[in-house]
């Protein structure tokens, strides 16, 4: 079965980087893209943009650009989100997730909780 | 890109029927059939529940419908249950992205 399972909680202070990563399994990993969404404590769902798994082609939402890096390791099915400069309104829950065809997100990682706090 | 726009919370009865409404504007929910919707309950990520406005997902009870009339995609749950108690979010593509309504906390009473 078609599973995403993301790295574990994270603190961070503020100014520091952090690797999320989404590991992938039970399917073909470069047929489908990859998608994060991030959601803030007690705030609704956040589309922050997709990487093309088979060209590693990346695209980000407004908002998303700069500070936020969407990258592959296809040797090992897995996808990551990298943020730098880590601010505290970056706190949040960050999901991986599969598109089955336009927009559409049949899968989900479980969830990266990233806190940022001094 | 705007997010859409979803009721803050709904509630029902055990048994009744519920609708949820998302409305965007035609550069989005009204311009695409690339509608879904995902069911989150606490602490855990959210599940596709419908997509392309009215198809359900192996697995999803028949309880759930999807619509779409205009700019405005619809989610009706019948027959509410107390598991259905959760967050519910509506998402449309949009010229190459993805927008997600605000979502709706739904009760059932």
């Amino acid at each position: 079965q078609v599973q995403l399972v993301q790295s574990g909680s994270e603190l961070k202070k503020p100014g520091a980087s952090v690797k999320v990563s989404c590991k992938a399994s039970g399917y073909t990993f470069p047929n489908y893209a990859l998608n994060w969404v991030r959601q803030a404590p007690g705030q609704g769902l956040e589309w922050m943009g997709w990487i093309d798994a088979n060209t590693g082609k990346p695209t980000y939402a407004q908002g998303f650009t700069g500070r936020f890096v969407f990258s592959l390791d296809t040797s090992v099915s897995t996808a990551y989100l990298q943020i730098s400069s880590l601010k505290a309104e970056d706190t949040a829950v960050y999901y991986c997730a599969r598109d089955i065809v336009v927009a559409t997100f049949d899968s989900w990682g479980q969830g990266t909780l990233v806190t940022v706090s001094s | 890109q705007s997010a859409l726009t979803q009721p803050a919370s709904v509630s029902g009865s055990p048994g009744q029927s519920i609708t949820i409404s998302c409305t965007g504007t035609s550069s989005d929910v009204g311009g695409y059939k690339y509608v879904s919707w995902y069911q989150q309950h606490p602490g855990k990520a959210p599940k596709l529940i419908i997509y392309e406005v009215s198809n359900r997902p192996s697995g999803v009870p028949d309880r759930f419908s999807g619509s779409k009339s205009g700019n405005t995609a619809s989610l009706t749950i019948s027959g509410l249950q107390g598991e259905d108690e959760a967050d519910y979010y509506c998402s449309s593509y949009t010229s190459g992205s993805t927008v997600f309504g605000g979502g709706t906390k739904l009760t059932v009473l």
